[in-house]
């Protein structure tokens, strides 16, 4: 089983519609959790860190289930701009240090 | 503010080939990382640094080097290039362990043919 798997779309939204993606991952001893934001052939950037309580950054909200083991990344009112790969990123404490795990990817297409 | 910047954009190597993907950041970060993309593929560490002077493997080192002489500079070093090293290279940088927000350059895209 992958660390941290994500469906990699291409999940194709019309503009203004909700769209959500999940990632799970598979290490109860995970701490932290990011989704990034890639746009095709560019570098990837944060959108917004995943609190324990779930939280909200404008039309994006993020959610945490400890007990199922995945993250949520829920986007409302979608624009053409939200177009891109949303990668779920965790990080786990080892005895290396800690240790940044990237998803794959889910593709989001938002259309007219 | 430049954050992190990489150089080459692009490179071509043939079989065997060495060089030097190059890797600054004006943040004064300590934490450094190499990634590597394949398509379909999440990043995966090649190498990483803690602070100027110390360096350890990440999930994929082989066929890669490392130095880090200084806080900004962190250059990777391809000594036999292979086609398996076809990728995009991504340095990244960080303030510190917790939360570890990481700070990506614009990448590097590399083909060995």
């Amino acid at each position: 089983r992958k660390e941290v798997e994500q469906d990699p779309g291409p999940f194709n939204v019309p503009e203004g519609a909700t769209v959500a993606f999940n990632c799970t991952y598979s290490n109860s001893a995970s701490q932290s959790f990011f989704w990034y934001r890639q746009d095709c052939r560019k570098e990837p950037k944060l959108l917004m860190s995943v609190y324990s309580s779930g939280n909200e950054d404008g039309r994006f909200t993020a959610q945490l289930n400890r007990a199922s083991q995945y993250i949520s990344l829920l986007i409302r009112d979608s624009k053409l701009s939200d177009s891109a790969t949303y990668l779920c990123v965790v990080k786990i404490l080892t005895g290396g240090g800690n240790k940044l795990t990237f998803g794959t990817g889910t593709q989001l297409k938002v259309e007219l | 503010n430049a954050g992190v910047t990489q150089t080459p954009k692009f490179r071509i190597l043939k079989i065997g080939q060495s060089m030097t993907l190059q890797c600054t950041q004006d943040m004064n970060h300590n934490y450094m990382y190499w990634y590597r993309q394949d398509p379909g593929m999440g990043l995966k560490l090649i190498y990483y640094s803690v602070g100027a002077g110390i360096t350890d493997k990440g999930e994929v080192p082989n066929g890669y080097n490392v130095s880090r002489s200084t806080t900004e500079d962190f250059p990777l070093r391809l000594e036999l290039a292979a086609p398996s090293q076809t990728s995009v290279y991504f340095c990244a940088s960080s303030y510190d362990e917790v939360p570890n927000i990481q700070y990506f350059g614009a990448g590097t895209r590399l083909s060995v043919l």
